[in-house]
């Protein structure tokens, strides 16, 4: 089974800090990984995924992800955090052999201070 | 092209009634699957649908319930409300073929409020 943790319920950066979300997966092969957003009142939106190739993967409103295999991790980063990126962070795992759905973590609300 | 679209917004029901929430997906697309999302818990997955029959549900007991419609569209029925149901009921869908590299995307909710 997989199974995804979330470090943090919230994250509070200043605007133009650095933007450091993290999470962690348990898979028994190596995952499928997203990043989804969730603005106030909205549905999720996709920031990014990871399948296969660069480990490094680039994704919308300036964000971007790494797939680190050896820590079993797929933190999101901004380097500089605008107002407008507050929000709800949902990183997600799927099995790429497996059941087709997608397991969330339990999220993470990024506050962004003046 | 229009997202994934649900209603009602927002429903209120009493404890003990039915409640039947609607989803209809993007145009193409043959999957839908249903999310709970309540305050502090994240997204826990409810049913999983696909050319019109239920692929997987999840650990939720029977009263949840759903199902999928020949042009692809979704209900998901609530029977028994508890006070617990209370929270916000996503759908989703996702282009037809089984791979689990594909993007899944998300309506904007379903608000449902037992009292």
């Amino acid at each position: 089974a997989q199974s995804v943790t979330q470090l943090g319920s919230h994250v509070s950066v200043s605007e133009g800090a650095l933007v450091l979300l993290r999470c962690n997966y348990s898979s028994s092969v190596p995952p499928y990984l997203f990043w989804y957003v969730q603005y106030p009142n909205q549905g999720l939106q996709l920031l990014l995924k990871y399948t296969t190739g660069a480990t490094l993967v680039k994704g919308i409103n300036g964000f971007e992800a790494e797939f680190k295999k050896s820590e079993t991790s797929f933190h999101l980063t901004k380097p500089s955090a605008h107002m407008s990126d507050a929000a709800e962070y949902f990183c997600a795992v799927s099995d790429p052999g497996g059941s087709y759905i997608p397991t969330f973590g339990r999220g993470t609300s990024l506050i962004v201070h003046p | 092209e229009a997202g994934v679209t649900q209603s009602p917004t927002h429903l209120i029901k009493t404890r003990g009634q039915q409640a039947t929430l609607r989803c209809s997906p993007i145009s193409g697309h043959t999957s839908v699957y249903w999310y709970q999302q309540a305050l502090g818990l994240g997204l826990q997955f409810l049913l999983w649908y696909d050319e019109g029959e239920e692929r997987n549900r999840g650990n939720f007991p029977p009263r949840f319930s759903g199902r999928q419609f020949p042009n692809y569209s979704s209900e998901l029925n609530v029977n028994a409300l508890e006070l617990e149901d209370s929270a916000l009921y996503l759908c989703a869908s996702s282009p037809k073929g089984k791979y689990s590299g594909n993007t899944i995307y998300f309506g904007e909710g379903s608000w449902l409020t037992v009292v």
